[in-house]
This record gives structure tokens, C-alpha cells and sequence, in this order.
């Protein structure tokens, strides 16, 4: 039982540079989210996409694009890495169904960023 | 979106039965309250879900008087393994679901 996959666990990455993190789900669900993690802030949501080929920004985009080309997989890219970036990144998944507001999400184990 | 405040961590001792409470003075009349249990180095995992009155599982209870501007997740006889961050999170109706969590509370478990 995979549920939400998350590529890769940790990377060191230099300033500037291109980074994409991998999210995968085998669940099916129509909603997928990518959040960050800082230290006494919390989780903050980058992006979400409610169903493929839709996104939309969190509290916390900037920096960040992502894309929804299909239901399993949302990748978060970070064009131009800063060490602001520096965070545990969770991806998530909910089946929202239709128009319920009742919403259970399931969390990857998250990636852990350092940006020199 | 309702925004949420909880208190940044709580202590407590094994056997004991803990409180945590969530103010969400602006919750919309289509809001859900639904709570989460965080470990380090883990993602959040879901725990309970409510609209209003009382929802019990095998794991929590949920309290939610009848304005719904707070809640109180309880967790009856903690044990060491309680010790977490747990989230209060309200889910915004529409199809915009910017689910936004508050900064959660630190449960620290003594023996």
C-alpha cells in the first residue's frame, strides 16, 4: 500500500540552481496539495489542484510553480532556488468528492530542502 | 477563510485526559473542523472530524458547542506515544479548497 509517494526524502542544493520534487499517488483522489513546514510556522500551502489539469495558489506561492498534467502526479519546481526555500515539503491528497465539504487528507512522508 | 488559533503546546502525564481547543470565530456555515496528529519526521495523519455537537472514535472525541467558533479535540488517557503537534484545521467550502492549517499545538506526553 503506496498511498503518497515523495521524491526525493532529502536534498542539498545550491543557490540558483533547478529543483523538482516528486509527489505520487495511487489513491485516485481528485485534489492534491503540496505544503511547506518551517520551524514555529507551521504548515503553510504552496499549491493545490483540485482535479488534473487545474491549480491554484496557496498562501505561499511565490517561487514555487507546479502542474497537474494527470490525476497521480504533482510535481512542485522551484525555478531558482533560495535558501529561504530551505523547508520540509509535504505533498497531500483528499478525494473532495462532489462539492463535500468534508475533506480528509493524506500527507507524503515530505522532502527535506536545504538550499546553500 | 476561517483562520484558526490554538495554544502552542501543552504539557501533560500519562494517564491523564487532555484538552486541546481551537478558536475559529469566522467559520462559515459550510465548514467542517477536522484534526490532525503530526510525529516528527512524519506527515500529518488525520485524527476526527465534526460540523457541530459531538463526534467520538476510537482514538478522540471532538467537542463543538452549538456557535461553532471553537472546538476541543480530547484524547482520553494519553499515553507517552500522544506526545505530538496536533493541527486544527477548517475546511473552506467551493471548489477553491485552500486548506489552510494553523500553527498547531505541541503535546508533550510526561511520565
Amino acid at each position: 500500500i503506496a498511498g503518497i509517494t515523495q521524491a526525493p526524502t532529502s536534498q542539498i542544493l545550491a543557490a540558483g540552481r533547478r529543483m523538482t520534487l516528486r509527489c505520487t499517488q495511487d489513491m485516485r483522489h481528485n485534489a492534491m496539495y503540496w505544503y511547506r513546514q518551517d520551524l514555529g510556522l507551521g504548515l503553510r500551502l504552496i499549491h493545490y489542484s483540485n482535479t488534473a489539469g487545474t491549480t491554484g495558489k496557496g498562501e505561499v506561492p511565490d517561487g514555487y510553480s507546479v502542474s497537474r498534467a494527470n490525476t497521480d502526479d504533482f510535481p512542485l519546481t522551484l525555478a531558482s532556488a533560495v535558501p529561504s526555500q530551505t523547508s520540509v515539503y509535504f505533498c497531500a491528497s483528499s478525494d473532495t468528492g462532489t462539492g463535500a465539504n468534508t475533506v480528509e487528507l493524506f500527507f507524503g512522508e515530505g522532502s527535506r530542502l536545504t538550499v546553500l | 477563510l476561517a483562520k484558526t488559533t490554538q495554544p502552542i503546546s501543552m504539557d501533560s502525564y500519562e494517564g491523564q485526559e487532555v484538552n486541546i481547543t481551537c478558536s475559529h470565530n469566522n467559520i462559515a456555515t459550510n465548514d467542517y473542523i477536522t484534526w490532525y496528529q503530526q510525529f516528527p519526521s512524519q506527515g500529518p495523519r488525520f485524527i476526527i472530524q465534526g460540523y457541530k455537537t459531538k463526534v467520538t472514535n476510537e482514538v478522540a472525541s471532538l467537542f463543538i458547542p452549538a456557535d461553532r467558533k471553537s472546538s476541543t479535540l480530547s484524547l482520553p488517557r494519553v499515553s507517552l506515544s500522544d506526545t505530538a503537534v496536533y493541527y486544527c484545521l477548517v475546511s473552506s467550502s467551493g471548489s477553491a479548497r485552500q486548506l489552510t492549517f494553523g500553527s498547531g499545538t505541541q503535546l508533550t506526553v510526561l511520565p
